[in-house]
């Protein structure tokens, strides 16, 4: 069975620090892997997306991930972060044509 | 800004009530679903309609009734709710199938609270 695991759930960093938010995956088909974006009394925004191709995706507002299979990993990465990065960050993974299997979140707080 | 528009974006209301969240999407997407977002806990699908019939209903008590009249519009039709189902309403849209047409669109939400 399908399923995301976000290990963080909260992740403090300064601003123009570097940060990496986790996400592992488990899936028995093809894998199609996304990262959303929330920012506060918002909904969700697509930051990238992995369907095939090359391992390394770039989105929006200077994030990218990595996409791993032999290590079932698809982490996040900003080299460095503003304060308006602060947002819950959603790892999902594709079960089927019509569902999404999400991640419970990892909350990234930017300080000063 | 996805395209995906719903309404109200903030909703309270008595046990005893009724209500209904619209959602809209003009993007000539295909597929329009249902997730309610809780605090501290993973989002959950609800509903999710594919050219305007429903193929998914995750086991939602019966107090939800979703409508789907076109493939532009999802409602979300609320009674005789509980506090428990306060949350955040998000709907989203998927253009169709295959890679390149499953990326879900949000909208901004109905925050929702049951007095």
């Amino acid at each position: 069975a399908q399923s995301v695991t976000q290990l963080d759930s909260q992740v403090p960093v300064f601003e123009e620090a570097p940060v990496e938010l986790r996400c592992n995956y488990s899936s028995s088909v093809s894998v199609y892997l996304f990262w959303y974006v929330q920012y506060p009394n918002q909904g969700l925004q697509l930051l990238l997306k992995y369907l095939s191709g090359s391992t390394l995706v770039k989105g929006i507002n200077g994030f990218e991930a990595e996409f791993n299979k032999s290590q079932t990993s698809f982490h996040l990465r900003k080299p460095s972060v503003h304060i308006s990065d602060t947002a819950e960050y959603f790892c999902a993974v594709r079960l089927n044509t019509d569902k999404l299997i999400f991640g419970t979140g990892t909350r990234l707080q930017v300080f000063p | 800004e996805t395209g995906v528009t719903q309404t109200p974006r903030h909703l309270v209301m008595g046990m005893t009530n009724k209500k209904s969240l619209k959602c809209e999407q003009h993007l000539g997407h295909n597929a329009m679903y249902w997730y309610k977002q809780s605090a501290k806990k993973p989002l959950e699908l609800m509903f999710v309609y594919n050219f305007k019939e429903q193929t998914e209903n995750n086991s939602v008590p019966s107090r939800f009734s979703p409508e789907c009249p076109n493939s532009s519009h999802l409602f979300l039709h609320l009674h005789t709710l509980q506090p428990e189902d306060s949350a955040l309403y998000l709907c989203a849209s998927r253009p169709g199938q295959g890679a390149r047409q499953e990326t879900q669109y949000f909208g901004p939400g109905t925050r929702l609270l049951v007095l």
